[in-house]
């Protein structure tokens, strides 16, 4: 597509239920990030795919994250028994490729409310 | 270790000021550097970057930044403000040839008053 499509745009979700969140990337792009924007907390980088290498998943705050990617395309970001600190915006990125020189196109993020 | 820091959480600056919006990064090698800017309920979107050459980069919406390695800085700066430009602003770097993600400040809000 066009743009970096996510879904859905807003969640809201009892707290020790399990959310997925879906990222569509640009079409053609290898690699594919997962940040978390908490208010006044900046971008706290999650997960990083780049084609088919293993996923470089430095950045997931428990083992209650996980996310996937298939067929090099969409990837979808699992949090399980959901916490009122997983409240947050979850943005998902793509780039031309994994090298350095390339900036990111974002997507318009997940709001995700845990009550 | 890669890291980014924008000492100001609010900026304020009326409307045909010059505006600066200030960040800082410490890499180990050599940086690149990028800016990007958020509107409320909107994902970021670029605005410049800094690889290599020319100090001075120039971006969308008359924008420019200056890399100064000495310092280790590159502040965004515009020479006249647009009430328009009010916004989320993040410095972000990578460290060349080694981490293979941005990592992004925390944000400065720009505010231009009319």
């Amino acid at each position: 597509g066009a743009g970096v499509s996510q879904s859905p745009s807003n969640k809201v979700t009892e707290k020790g239920k399990d959310v997925e969140l879906r990222c569509d990337p640009i079409s053609g792009h290898t690699a594919l990030y997962w940040y978390r924007q908490s208010l006044g907390q900046g971008l706290e980088f999650l997960i990083y795919f780049q084609g088919n290498s293993a996923p470089d998943k430095s950045g997931l705050p428990s083992d209650r994250f996980s996310a996937e990617r298939t067929g090099g395309s969409v990837s979808t970001l699992t949090i399980q028994r959901t916490q009122q600190e997983d409240s947050a915006v979850y943005l998902c990125a793509s780039s031309l490729d994994g090298g350095a020189s390339y900036g990111y196109t974002f997507g318009s993020g997940t709001r995700l409310t845990v009550v | 270790a890669q890291s980014v820091a924008q000492p100001e959480d609010q900026v304020n600056v009326a409307e045909g000021n010059p505006l600066t919006v200030k960040c800082t990064y410490s890499v180990s090698g050599n940086p690149y550097l990028f800016w990007y800017v958020q509107y409320p309920n909107r994902g970021l979107q670029f605005l410049l970057k800094y690889i290599t050459g020319d100090n001075l980069v120039k971006g969308s919406y008359g924008f420019e930044a200056e890399f100064n390695k000495s310092q280790t800085s590159f502040h965004l700066k515009k020479p006249s403000a647009l009430v328009s430009d009010s916004a989320l602003y993040f410095c972000a770097v990578r460290e060349t040839g080694s981490a293979r993600q941005l990592t992004f400040g925390s944000g400065t809000q720009l505010t231009v008053l009319p």
